[in-house]
């Protein structure tokens, strides 16, 4: 059974810091990861998605890098600001069996002003 | 705007009233999902369709009813409505089942309460 794991479930950084997140998984049988942002009571918005083959996606100042064989992900946020304090997710699809995304109990993180 | 429509937002209704909470989506998906999420279990899937008329049990189907009738239209329905069933629920869809093309987009949730 598929387990993904977020480290360090809360994060509190100043403003401008670069920062990482972290996901494991325990089935390196995947067919993608997707990092979603989540805000307070809203629902999720999609960040950023791997594909299996892939090792990294960007967008703007995220960057999300995938290891398949050691079972890892990580996010990174350059100079963070106000506006990316959320929940941070990511959910991994699984390679067979029932079409269900597995996610992680996510990271949430604040960044001060 | 390609989005996926959840109604209501909030609810609040009592044991044992049947409810539906819809789900709409105007990007053609086929592979459509419903997610509830609570404190400590994180997002657990309900029920997913593969398509029109295709539908299958996710990880905790109980107590909860779908239909897919139209390609864009998801319902969820609560036929008898129990406090445990008090969660934020996400309806989700992607283009295909394994989310390759453009990963799986969500809507902004529905939180319901059963008193």
């Amino acid at each position: 059974k598929q387990e993904v794991t977020q480290i360090p479930a809360a994060l509190s950084v100043p403003e401008g810091e670069n920062l990482v997140l972290n996901c494991s998984f325990t089935d390196s049988a995947i067919y993608n990861l997707q990092w979603f942002r989540q805000d307070p009571g809203k629902g999720l918005t999609s960040l950023l998605l791997i594909q299996s083959s892939q090792r990294e996606q960007t967008s703007g100042r995220l960057n999300a890098s995938l290891d398949k064989s050691s079972g890892r992900s990580t996010l990174y946020i350059a100079a963070s600001q106000p506006g990316d304090s959320a929940t941070y997710l990511c959910a991994v699809r699984r390679h067979t069996g029932r079409r269900a995304l597995t996610f992680g109990s996510g990271t949430r993180l604040q960044v001060q002003p | 705007e390609a989005q996926v429509t959840q109604n209501p937002r909030y609810l609040i209704t009592v044991t044992g009233k049947k409810l539906t909470v819809t789900c709409s989506q105007n990007m053609n998906h086929e592979y459509m999902s419903w997610y509830r999420q609570d404190p400590g279990l994180g997002l657990r899937q309900i029920y997913y369709s593969m398509n029109v008329e295709v539908t299958d049990k996710g990880d905790v189907p109980e107590g909860y009813k779908v239909s897919r009738k139209e390609k864009r239209n998801f319902p969820l329905i609560l036929e008898s409505p129990s406090p445990n069933q008090t969660s934020l629920y996400f309806c989700a869809s992607s283009f295909s089942p394994t989310g390759a093309i453009d990963g799986y987009t969500f809507g902004s949730g529905t939180r319901l309460t059963v008193v």
